[in-house]
């Protein structure tokens, strides 16, 4: 079974400060890892994804996440955060690309001017 | 590429009746469609998936005979809502994969309520 839990439902940030959304996740399997921004109204736009390559994953719009296999974790990261960057983000997790997808809660990410 | 349209976007449907909802790969032949349904500020969850000739595998608490998916060509995938009630009031997402080693491409999401 696996799972992923993000921590911190809503994220408050100024414009141009570190944006830091929190993933921990929890797999059988070595996992292949994902991180989706949704802005309101709209499906789900992939921004990065791991599937076991380099641990460091770098994606669109200036994001990238980092693999920690010892902390079970997939953090993502933005070193200074625009106001477009206001939207929900999620988390995911699956056995393999292609294969189910579970989702964390969601992370719902403000950014004051 | 790996453009996936939903349609209609959003619907209003009176208590009672059926509502279909168009899950379509534009550029790509999917293999495989998966459907979600997502509650105001809440995540996704996935209903079922459905791969192109054969019956869709629902997840447990889902009612395959509420939720009708039909999954009639490698392009098109159709979900059902039949005998629509208030509480199946959500947002439906689509996503398709080319092939088995390929990244979920997700649909713009259909919002249906229901009266």
């Amino acid at each position: 079974a696996q799972s992923v839990t993000q921590l911190g439902s809503h994220v408050s940030v100024s414009e141009g400060a570190l944006v830091l959304l929190r993933c921990n996740y929890s797999s059988s399997v070595p996992p292949y890892l994902f991180w989706y921004v949704q802005y309101p109204n709209q499906g789900l736009q992939l921004l990065l994804k791991y599937t076991s390559a380099a641990t460091l994953v770098k994606g669109i719009n200036g994001f990238e996440a980092e693999f920690k296999k010892s902390e079970t974790s997939f953090h993502l990261t933005k070193p200074s955060a625009h106001m477009s960057d206001a939207a929900e983000y999620f988390c995911a997790v699956s056995e393999g690309a292609g294969n189910m997808l579970t989702f964390g809660g969601g992370t719902r990410l403000m950014v004051k001017p | 590429g790996a453009v996936v349209s939903q349609h209609p976007s959003w619907v209003i449907c009176k208590s009672g009746t059926s509502v279909k909802i168009e899950c379509r790969s534009l550029d790509f032949q999917a293999t495989t469609m998966f459907w979600y349904r997502q509650f105001p500020k809440q995540s996704l969850m996935l209903m079922a998936t459905s791969n192109e000739g054969s019956k869709a595998t629902y997840e447990q608490g889902v009612e395959k005979d509420k939720f009708l998916i039909n999954h009639a060509s490698l392009t098109l995938s159709t979900l059902t809502v039949t005998s629509a009630h208030p509480e199946d009031s959500s947002f439906y997402i689509c996503s398709a994969i080319r092939d088995k080693g390929d990244t979920q491409y997700f649909g713009p999401g259909t919002r249906l309520t229901v009266l």
